[in-house]
């Protein structure tokens, strides 16, 4: 079955540091992969989506993201962090019949001032 | 301006009471579906929808109906609420072009059952 799994249910981060979450996808054909974010009494905002044309994709506010087949990961990066990027981070996987996005349990991303 | 509308944003219930969530969504898209969020578990689909009259199960249908019968429509119907349905729902819909098509999620509603 079709499983995404994010490693850490919180990342602390200073500001102007690397933020690094991570996601791990089980499919047996590389799927669709999304990175949505989660700011406070808000639904989720698309970053940045996978679909197969690059392996490096470049998302929203400074946000980019690596497909790596090998690894089956779909880790997002940002060089220096902001305290506007504190919340909760979503990776998901969408099977290619367009049935089901299968979301991670989420990241919350903290940055220290 | 494109959204997903649900309402209402907070609902306090008591145990089997019947209630509705409504969400609508202005972008004529095909796909639609309801999520639950609780803590720990991320995002749990409990119903989609491929077009009008056209719904299956996700993971978690237990408890909840659904129904299509306009394109921009979607209401979540809980017909005996009970407590373990507390959570936060978000309403989400998508366009069929293509399987990547990023979903476009409403603001959440989050009930409560006593």
């Amino acid at each position: 079955a079709q499983s995404v799994t994010q490693l850490g249910s919180h990342v602390s981060v200073s500001e102007g540091a690397l933020v690094l979450l991570r996601c791990n996808y089980s499919s047996s054909v590389p799927p669709y992969l999304f990175w949505y974010v989660q700011y406070p009494n808000q639904g989720l905002q698309l970053l940045l989506k996978y679909t197969s044309a690059a392996t490096l994709v470049k998302g929203i506010n400074g946000f980019e993201a690596e497909f790596k087949k090998s690894e089956t990961s779909f880790h997002l990066t940002k060089p220096s962090a902001h305290m506007s990027d504190a919340a909760e981070y979503f990776c998901a996987s969408m099977n290619t019949g367009f049935q089901k996005l299968v979301f991670g349990t989420g990241t919350r991303l903290l940055v220290s001032p | 301006e494109a959204q997903v509308t649900q309402n209402p944003r907070y609902l306090i219930t008591v145990t089997g009471k019947k209630l509705t969530v409504t969400c609508s969504q202005n972008m004529n898209h095909e796909y639609m579906s309801w999520y639950r969020q609780d803590p720990g578990l991320g995002l749990r689909q409990i119903y989609y929808s491929m077009n009008v009259e056209v719904t299956d199960k996700g993971d978690v249908p237990e408890g909840y109906k659904v129904s299509r019968k306009e394109k921009r429509n979607f209401p979540l119907i809980l017909e005996s609420p009970s407590p373990n349905q507390t959570s936060l729902y978000f309403c989400a819909s998508s366009s069929f072009g293509g399987s990547s098509s990023p979903l476009h999620f409403g603001n959440g509603t989050r009930l409560t059952v006593t």
